[in-house]
């Protein structure tokens, strides 16, 4: 056990719709990074915070948006969902940024869109 | 661009038998290196990080890497694996600098057979 916890753990949902996945990261971390792991693109990482801002983007869609609250939990919202978006989404936290601190994974949540 | 590959998508090996999973990297800065392992269903967990010093660096159940900066290699060994090693393996670049978010290879998947 990691320590991040994500829900939910599984999400079944149709093309057009939204979604919020939600993380919390481990007591003490501040950092949370937000990765979608797909069959096609592997794990490519989305979205960084660090005690509720904006650090990094990475391959991140116009139509995902992300923020982290003030207790450093994180929300990853999802709209118009298409067919692609189905895949493994992570959420990992971290202490520090900017520097090689081990980010522990949560265990995902999977989303299918039909 | 920074990318990481590795090389191969499926290693096959009978239990009890050395195994080597390859990993070459690109980058025009220094950097940080990973090797994350995911069982079936669940979060990447870290086997292992280089950071600096020491080429060759150990870590959990018996696994150790070697970084070789002229071939730009992070290559994952173990002497003897075993059934439960079966697993999904990524190798992961941070760039000295960057803000923390991990570029991780396609993934190696470990089958050892009894």
């Amino acid at each position: 056990d990691s320590g991040v916890t994500q829900t939910p753990k599984h999400l079944i949902t149709a093309t057009g719709q939204r979604v919020t996945l939600r993380c919390s990261p481990r007591s003490g971390d501040l950092s949370v990074y937000w990765y979608q792991q797909s069959l096609d693109q592997g794990l490519q990482f989305l979205i960084q915070y660090y005690n509720g801002e904006e650090r990094a983007k990475g391959n991140i869609l116009e139509r995902f948006s992300a923020q982290q609250f003030p207790d450093l939990h994180s929300e990853l919202n999802l709209s118009s969902l298409e067919l692609g978006d189905s895949a493994l989404y992570f959420c990992a936290s971290s202490v520090e940024v900017g520097g090689p601190d081990t980010q522990y994974f949560g265990p995902g949540t999977r989303l299918t869109v039909l | 661009a920074q990318s990481v590959t590795q090389l191969d998508s499926q290693v096959p090996v009978f239990e009890e038998a050395p195994v080597e999973l390859r990993c070459n990297y690109s980058s025009s800065v220094s950097v940080y290196l990973f090797w994350y392992v995911q069982y079936p269903n669940q979060g990447l967990q870290l086997l292992l990080k280089y950071l600096s010093g020491s080429t060759l660096v150990k870590g959990i159940n018996g696994f150790e890497a070697e970084f070789n900066k002229s071939q730009t290699s992070f290559h994952l060994r173990k002497p003897s694996v075993h059934i439960s090693d079966t697993a999904e393996y990524f190798c992961a670049v941070l760039e000295e600098g960057s803000q923390g978010n991990l570029i991780f290879g396609k993934g190696t998947k470990l089958s050892v057979k009894p």
